[in-house]
């Protein structure tokens, strides 16, 4: 595997279910982080961790919860989600935390919750 | 805090013609700019960045970008488009200073539809 890879590319979760997304970065980065894609508005960025440690909380409800046990995954757990929250989840990962550096996106998650 | 204005959300043109994706931005502190590109069913990929230096930046599929501070633009161009192409285009600014230093903030998107 290369680059960065997310797995279940597809979702379809219940609004009770608890469901794992997972991102897996082999370009050895220090960096992650979620991103949520609805259509019609910009891409929102959700957390980032830097060396395992969350430095960004974009104001997301805490039914998203975010885990990177070592910096090459990193999780978005699950867990009573709304309708509205149907989208493309990106994971993205970059050297560092930093504006000068390069993020890489994995191909996204695409939940659907019913 | 930084945003970023994509004026057209669609764009169509025929193969082998000039395209010009439009970008504006704001900000209180001085920005790095980024356009992505997104194939469907795919993540981001970096086009090109502007950091500093020559405001007529070069990236990768011959597309070109010139940042302009006085008008806070950033437009994408390429000379002759393919069918290939077309894809989803985003504009992204990161602010150099203050809180969220780093933080990419995207535009909405341009769709770029190239007909043969």
């Amino acid at each position: 595997e290369t680059g960065v890879t997310q797995t279940p590319r597809h979702l379809v979760m219940g609004m009770t279910n608890k469901k794992s997304l997972k991102c897996e970065q082999h370009l050895g980065h220090n960096a992650m982080y979620w991103y949520k894609q609805s259509a019609k508005k910009p891409l929102e960025l959700m957390f980032v961790y830097n060396f395992k440690e969350q430095t960004e909380n974009n104001s997301v409800p805490s039914r998203f919860s975010p885990e990177c046990p070592n910096s090459s995954h990193l999780f978005l757990h699950l867990h009573t989600l709304q309708p509205e929250d149907s989208a493309l989840y990106l994971c993205a990962s970059s050297q560092v935390q930093g504006a000068y550096n390069e993020q890489f996106f994995g191909p996204g998650t695409r939940l659907t919750v019913l | 805090a930084q945003s970023v204005t994509q004026l057209d959300s669609q764009v169509p043109v025929f193969e082998e013609a000039p395209v010009e994706l439009r970008c504006n931005y704001s900000s209180s502190v001085s920005v790095y700019l980024f356009w992505y590109v997104q194939y469907p069913n795919q993540g981001l990929q970096l086009l090109l960045k502007y950091l500093s230096g020559s405001t007529l930046v070069k990236g990768i599929n011959g597309f070109e970008a010139e940042f302009n501070k006085s008008q806070t633009s950033f437009h994408l161009r390429k000379p002759s488009v393919h069918i290939s192409d077309t894809a989803e285009y985003f504009c992204a600014v990161s602010g150099l200073y203050g809180g969220s230093q780093g933080n990419l903030i995207f535009g909405k998107g341009t769709k770029l539809s190239v007909k043969p």
